[in-house]
């Protein structure tokens, strides 16, 4: 059983850009969930998901910032324009229904 | 709201020697503990958890935390520090589920 699986592992931005961030959840997981961790901090909460719902987005800044769990396919997380203050390491785990949680090994944003 | 303080940054020990890291946290019901280890570049890895029941928890690479309710702490022990530990360990809190607030993270050194 595959763990999360999350790519790219490292994004480059240009500020302007888009940034789509992936996560397949494990084998049976239906519970997304994405975290920030910005350089030299803990992570924080960002959105949970199951599938095609969000459950509870209240980490998720206002704007620019989206999350999507399709029927069929991975997790989106996408960041519209991003600024330097995107910069950071973005976890997606995944649990089955009300389980322990599994993370991946995270995606780096870079904002150049 | 609830929220999760490690105190110390930065720790460093000596190999051999015993280890405890410190995790107050703030909430209003029994939470849900967990301690997580975060090698470089890569994702959280659990190193254990608390739910219920016995306060003193084991769990993997030799780790152990006690779950303190009168004090709101849930410290991270272990007798004899390998150089392998040396990471980042964050404490986490939950009420259910696994949208988990962190702690902002303590990063271990190991010195030979």
């Amino acid at each position: 059983n595959a763990g999360v699986m999350q790519n790219p592992r490292h994004l480059v931005r240009r500020r302007g850009q888009e940034a789509r961030l992936r996560c397949s959840p494990m084998k049976g997981h239906s519970h997304v969930y994405w975290y920030r961790q910005l350089p030299e901090e803990g992570l924080k909460f960002m959105v949970y998901l199951q599938k095609e719902n969000i459950i509870d987005e209240s980490g998720m800044p206002k704007e620019r910032f989206s999350a999507e769990f399709p029927k069929e396919g991975p997790s989106i997380l996408r960041i519209q324009q991003v600024v330097r203050g995107d910069s950071a390491a973005y976890f997606c785990a995944s649990s089955p229904s009300e389980g322990e949680a599994f993370f991946g090994q995270g995606t780096r944003l870079t904002v150049v | 709201a609830q929220s999760v303080t490690q105190p110390d940054i930065h720790i460093t020990v000596s190999e051999g020697a015993s280890l405890e890291l410190r995790c107050n946290y703030s909430y209003g019901a029994t939470p849900y503990l967990f301690w997580y280890v975060q090698s470089p570049g890569q994702g959280l890895q659990l190193l254990l958890k608390y739910f219920s029941g016995d306060t003193l928890v084991q769990g993997i690479k030799g780790f152990e935390a006690e779950f303190k309710r009168s004090q709101s702490s849930f410290n991270l022990r272990k007798p004899s520090v390998h150089w392998s530990d040396a990471a980042e360990y964050f404490c986490a809190v939950t009420n259910a589920g696994n949208m988990l607030t962190f702690g902002g993270g303590t990063r271990l050194m190991v010195k030979p």
